[in-house]
């Protein structure tokens, strides 16, 4: 079993849509948990990270983690065609990072 | 301020041949990483340099080696080109303390292994 599943997708949603991007992981140790977004034939970039169960927003992005079920979802509101590009969950504990597979995600206009 | 650079961009080897990857950051900071990414397989950590003069395998390090010259630069490689090492390569750096491990990744370098 990954310590990090993700559904790799691909996803593709109308533009304005809200969408949800999912993970799951195994280790309940895990500290913070981030998400990265990577846009084609580019280095991921960090979008936000939490340290905590419950909800984080930052403008039209809102992180969310419910650590009694090793869940993080990341939700984008309205969403735009530049928001097209793959997202990487990445739960860490002190330096380490794990990443998920990657969602690709693409927002038709 | 140009952050991770690396060089090449892209690259072909054949099966046996060797290469450097090279990545220098100007963010003055302290921590650096090689990972490779597949399809399917997410970022897979290859080595990582906690500082200056020390290095520590990842999750995936058979086939490659790292030096890391100095506080800016850190670089990947391979002595035997295999054509699994067919990839792309992200180094990575980060300022690290105790709070999250923020990095910061280069564009990439896309290498096949004929």
């Amino acid at each position: 079993q990954k310590e990090v599943e993700q559904d790799p997708g691909p996803l593709s949603v109308p533009e304005g849509a809200i969408v949800s991007l999912n993970c799951t992981y195994s280790n309940s140790a895990f500290q913070y948990f981030m998400w990265y977004r990577q846009y084609s034939r580019k280095g991921p970039e960090l979008l936000m990270y939490t340290y905590s169960s419950g909800n984080k927003e930052d403008g039209r992005f809102t992180a969310q983690v419910d650590k009694s079920s090793k869940y993080i979802s990341l939700f984008i509101r309205d969403s735009q065609p530049s928001d097209s590009a793959t997202y990487l969950c990445a739960p860490g504990l002190n330096q380490k990072l794990v990443f998920g597979q990657g969602t690709r995600l693409t927002i038709n206009p | 301020n140009a952050g991770v650079t690396q060089t090449p961009k892209f690259q072909v080897l054949k099966t046996g041949q060797s290469m450097t990857l090279q990545c220098a950051q100007d963010m003055n900071h302290n921590s650096m990483y090689w990972y490779r990414q597949d399809p399917g397989m997410g970022l897979r950590l290859i080595y990582y340099s906690a500082s200056e003069g020390t290095t520590d395998k990842g999750e995936v390090p058979n086939g490659y080696n790292v030096s890391r010259l100095n506080k800016r630069e850190f670089s990947l490689r391979l002595e035997s080109a295999a054509p699994s090492q067919t990839s792309v390569y992200f180094c990575a750096s980060t300022l690290e303390g105790l709070g999250a491990n923020v990095l910061t990744f280069g564009a990439g370098s896309r290498l096949t292994v004929l």
